[in-house]
């Protein structure tokens, strides 16, 4: 029944791992995004797909790689964690010509 | 470029006060608005949207009204709960933006019974 699912919810680890992030939407959206909001609750827009294509790639990290195995999945992989990466990721998306995206639920990192 | 300025928060409120949540926008042409509410712990949710000028968007008592010669986009609501309690996040859409909503920075709303 969940419209945009994010896997896991809760991520802690230490400073130097990788770690992915995965998400799934079943609403039938060609377009996927990824956003960081960080303590202060600011929103910032990381990438975005469309039909498995990158077509937003704001200024982040090279650590930071997006993939997007089929329309519906859009997962984060994130190399050498650093203490600035901790925030909730959100995962969204919408359909071609509707400008409303859906969020998922967020996952949460905390790097020690 | 398209930039949207929320009030500071944050709002605190008591139960049944009359709620405004300022937002103005800066836009080439004619973007789409939004009102985002994320409560404690989940992720965002639309609560309202306009799409042209003088349009009022409208939900769970919310409303806004697309107001193109000021360039404002305020929440308000009547009587506000407990349960509405949140941040709310006004955005905007202009096309050929590849999509991407223009956020405000949120306004943290706390009403207290």
């Amino acid at each position: 029944d969940t419209a945009v699912s994010q896997t896991p919810k809760y991520l802690v680890t230490q400073m130097g791992n990788d770690k992915s992030i995965k998400c799934e939407q079943n609403l039938g959206h060609d377009t996927m995004y990824w956003y960081k909001q960080d303590s202060k609750k600011f929103l910032k827009i990381m990438f975005s797909y469309n039909n498995k294509e990158l077509i937003i790639n704001e200024t982040v990290p090279n650590r930071f790689s997006p993939k997007s195995p089929d329309k519906a999945h859009l997962n984060l992989h994130i190399n050498s964690l650093e203490l600035g990466d901790s925030a909730v990721y959100f995962c969204a998306s919408s359909l071609a010509g509707l400008e409303t995206q859906y969020f998922g639920p967020g996952t949460r990192l905390l790097v020690l | 470029g398209n930039s949207v300025t929320q009030m500071e928060g944050p709002v605190t409120l008591s139960e049944e006060a009359f709620l405004t949540i300022n937002c103005t926008y800066t836009a080439t042409g004619y973007p789409s608005l939004f009102w985002y509410v994320q409560y404690p712990g989940e992720g965002l949710q639309l609560l309202l949207k306009a799409t042209k000028a003088d349009d009022k968007g409208s939900n769970k008592g919310f409303e806004a009204t697309y107001r193109k010669e000021t360039t404002s986009f305020h929440l308000e609501k009547g009587s506000v709960q407990v349960s509405d309690s949140a941040v709310y996040f006004c955005a905007l859409s202009n096309a050929g933006n590849n999509r991407k909503l223009i956020w405000g920075l949120g306004t943290s709303l706390a009403v207290n019974p």
